[in-house]
């Protein structure tokens, strides 16, 4: 099986511009995560989606958001790009939602923003 | 926000030597512990999901225990190598979220 792909590995935006990141789960899994990892700070949780579904999220702002589609595939986009989400985003897929599931997590995309 | 802590941030290990860190983490309303090694340039890896007080797991060389009620998990390696230098996260649930600690870093040293 395919692992976790996310695209692009890499991006640069400039401070106010938006960003979509897009995230393709293993295939059958049908719940996708979403986490921001920025230097000196653990992973932390941005949202999951599963079945199309937002299921749960984290503490951002409302510049984050994301979706899911009916494929499982998951994008997420950061509006009014901040210098402080320069981060590596990294998504995460499991068969079902519920943090019983093994996570299975993709390369990430480095995001920097100028 | 939960608190999830690792200790020690970092260590240093001689190949051959025996190791292990800690994870604390909340001791209310429980749902599950991870454990991920994160190798450099490389996604996280699971290593294990615990769900049970008490439970014990073992991978290869690596094995973590879990201890529920007072809020810890130890994860050991055993007879360390080279290629078990990476950065171990753990990860602690009390519903669908997933709360990491910073991680502990260990290098093992030829």
């Amino acid at each position: 099986k395919a692992g976790v792909t996310q695209t692009p590995r890499y991006l640069i935006k400039t401070r106010g511009q938006q960003v979509t990141l897009s995230c393709s789960p293993i295939s059958g899994h049908r719940s996708v995560s979403w986490y921001q990892q920025t230097p000196g700070q653990g992973l932390q949780f941005l949202f999951e989606y599963f079945s199309e579904t937002q299921r749960n999220k984290g503490n951002f702002p409302g510049r984050f958001s994301g979706r899911q589609f009916s494929n499982s595939r998951s994008e997420m986009n950061v509006s009014t790009l901040e210098l402080g989400d320069s981060a590596l985003y990294l998504c995460a897929s499991s068969e079902t939602s519920g943090s019983y599931n093994e996570q299975f997590f993709g390369p990430g995309t480095r995001l920097t923003v100028l | 926000i939960l608190n999830v802590e690792q200790s020690p941030q970092s260590l240093h290990v001689q190949e051959g030597d025996s190791t292990n860190f800690t994870c604390s983490f909340p001791s209310s309303n429980f749902y599950a512990l991870h454990w991920y090694r994160w190798e450099t340039a490389k996604s996280p890896e699971a290593l294990f999901v615990m769900t049970l007080n008490g439970d014990e797991k073992k991978k290869g060389r690596i094995s973590a225990t879990l201890n529920t009620k007072e809020g810890y998990s130890y994860l050991y390696i055993k007879g360390s190598q080279p290629e078990d230098s990476a950065t171990y996260l753990c990860a602690f649930s009390n519903d669908y979220k997933l709360s990491f600690g910073a991680g502990t870093t260990v290098t093992v040293r030829a």
